[in-house]
């Protein structure tokens, strides 16, 4: 059963910092990877997506990386900003069994100070 | 803004009561999936629907149910709503199941 966890839970740091949130997944048979952004009492914005045979994704000030083969993912994000504090959550799609739906973290809670 | 609209934005029923949610695609896009978040949980798959059709389902029961329409409209039902059952409601669009899902920006359900 694919099964994912973040890591921290929770991040506080003051602005400018270089970051990296994590993300670790169980079962290596993934179609791919997605980073999302929530902001409290939202919905999901969608900030990368990493296919399988890719190694990393860049935009603006965010770069993912996925390593299948040892389950894990990192998120970062480079000289941060206020506007970027929120709730980050990766998800991976499996490619066997049910491939419908997402696989959620629980995320990661971002507060960055000014 | 992904386009992917929801409606309403906040609801509140009561135990045993029935609710329509409704979720409108972005453009060009065939698959929507629903998902229910619970306050401080990640998104749980509820189902996915691609060309009108049901193909693909999480760990829901039958009261939860939904329909897809020829435009990509959708909408979530909830039979005999349970006190659990208060959680954000996402829908996602995409153009196939691989591809980037678009998410709306929720239905905050609140069940007394």
């Amino acid at each position: 059963k694919q099964e994912v966890t973040q890591i921290p839970a929770a991040l506080s740091v003051p602005e400018g910092e270089n970051l990296v949130l994590n993300c670790s997944f169980t079962d290596s048979a993934i179609y791919n990877l997605q980073w999302f952004r929530q902001d409290p009492g939202k919905g999901l914005t969608s900030l990368l997506l990493i296919q399988s045979s890719q190694r990393e994704q860049t935009s603006g000030r965010l770069n993912a990386s996925l390593d299948k083969s040892s389950g894990r993912s990192t998120l970062y994000i480079a000289a941060s900003q206020p506007g970027d504090s929120a709730t980050y959550l990766c998800a991976v799609r499996p490619s066997a069994g049910n491939n419908r739906k997402l696989i959620w973290g629980l995320g990661t809670s971002l507060a960055v100070n000014p | 803004e992904t386009g992917v609209t929801q409606s309403p934005t906040h609801l509140i029923k009561t135990r045993g009561q029935q609710v329509t949610l409704r979720c409108s695609s972005q453009s060009g896009h065939n698959t929507v999936s629903w998902y229910q978040q619970a306050l401080g949980q990640g998104p749980q798959f509820i189902f996915q629907y691609y060309r009108e059709e049901e193909n693909g389902r999480g760990n829901f029961p039958p009261r939860f149910s939904g329909l897809q329409f020829p435009n990509y409209s959708s909408e979530l039902n909830v039979n005999a709503l349970e006190l659990d059952d208060s959680a954000l409601y996402l829908c996602a669009s995409g153009g196939s199941s691989t591809d980037t899902q678009y998410f709306g920006p929720g239905t905050r359900l609140t069940v007394l």
